[in-house]
């Protein structure tokens, strides 16, 4: 079974608005960890951010953050103020009983000027 | 810059050739992690090593291996190698052994093209 799912192939955002990437996952365990990796045209994968199951806030990094619902399994991806920068595949992916980091299809972001 | 390093960054061979990546990673980081990355899989991982001993299998076929050294830089061999497996490799790094609260540290790739 698909441990991680990305619906949305690709998206288009005006620079300077916020844009949320949709990220939705499976697990039956109650620890895990789950993680948002930015891979632009150059190929390189970049770590983003982090949140851990038990964590009762949701994880920010200046401009990401992560809008966790537990109880819906989504770990969404909010990108604020879009930069011409933050053109690139974004990567929703999860640890979990197994320690491997399983990422979903990704999705394509498109800042438009 | 993650701080993990991967050689080389391309590779073009033929078929039916052998090849080696190469990847170092962060200063103080313990595990290695292989992963493929193809347009038609996606990001599969392949295998795991933690302090020099193998520590989880993913989708790796029989005719790769990999290995970690004692100054724990990787090794991915890939052998008798097929058009299939034209894909983008990464090696990841981290501190521990893995686990939900591991954070993996991306090396930039090696783009392996099998003509």
């Amino acid at each position: 079974a698909q441990k991680i799912t990305q619906t949305q192939p690709g998206m288009f955002v005006q620079e300077k608005e916020a844009v949320t990437l949709d990220c939705t996952y499976d697990t039956s365990d109650p620890s895990y960890g789950l993680f948002w990796y930015k891979q632009p045209s150059s190929g390189e994968m970049i770590f983003l951010i982090y949140q851990g199951s038990y964590d009762q806030q949701n994880a920010t990094e200046g401009r990401y953050s992560l809008n966790f619902q537990k109880a819906r399994k989504s770990a969404n991806l909010v990108i604020s103020a879009s930069q011409l920068g933050d053109s690139a595949m974004y990567f929703c992916a999860m640890t979990d009983d197994d320690y491997k980091l399983s990422f979903g299809a990704g999705t394509t972001v498109t800042v438009r000027a | 810059d993650s701080g993990v390093t991967q050689t080389p960054k391309h590779l073009i061979t033929a078929t039916g050739q052998r090849v080696t990546l190469r990847c170092s990673p962060r200063s103080g980081d313990l595990s290695v992690y292989w992963y493929q990355q193809s347009l038609d899989q996606g990001l599969q991982f392949l295998i795991q090593y933690y302090n020099g001993e193998e520590r989880a299998k993913g989708n790796i076929l029989e005719r790769f291996s990999a290995q970690q050294f004692p100054d724990l830089h990787s090794e991915l061999n890939l052998s008798s190698l097929e058009l299939g497996d034209s894909a983008l490799y990464f090696c990841a790094s981290s501190v521990g052994q893995g686990g939900s609260n591991e954070k993996l540290f991306f090396g930039s790739g090696t783009q392996l093209s099998v003509l």
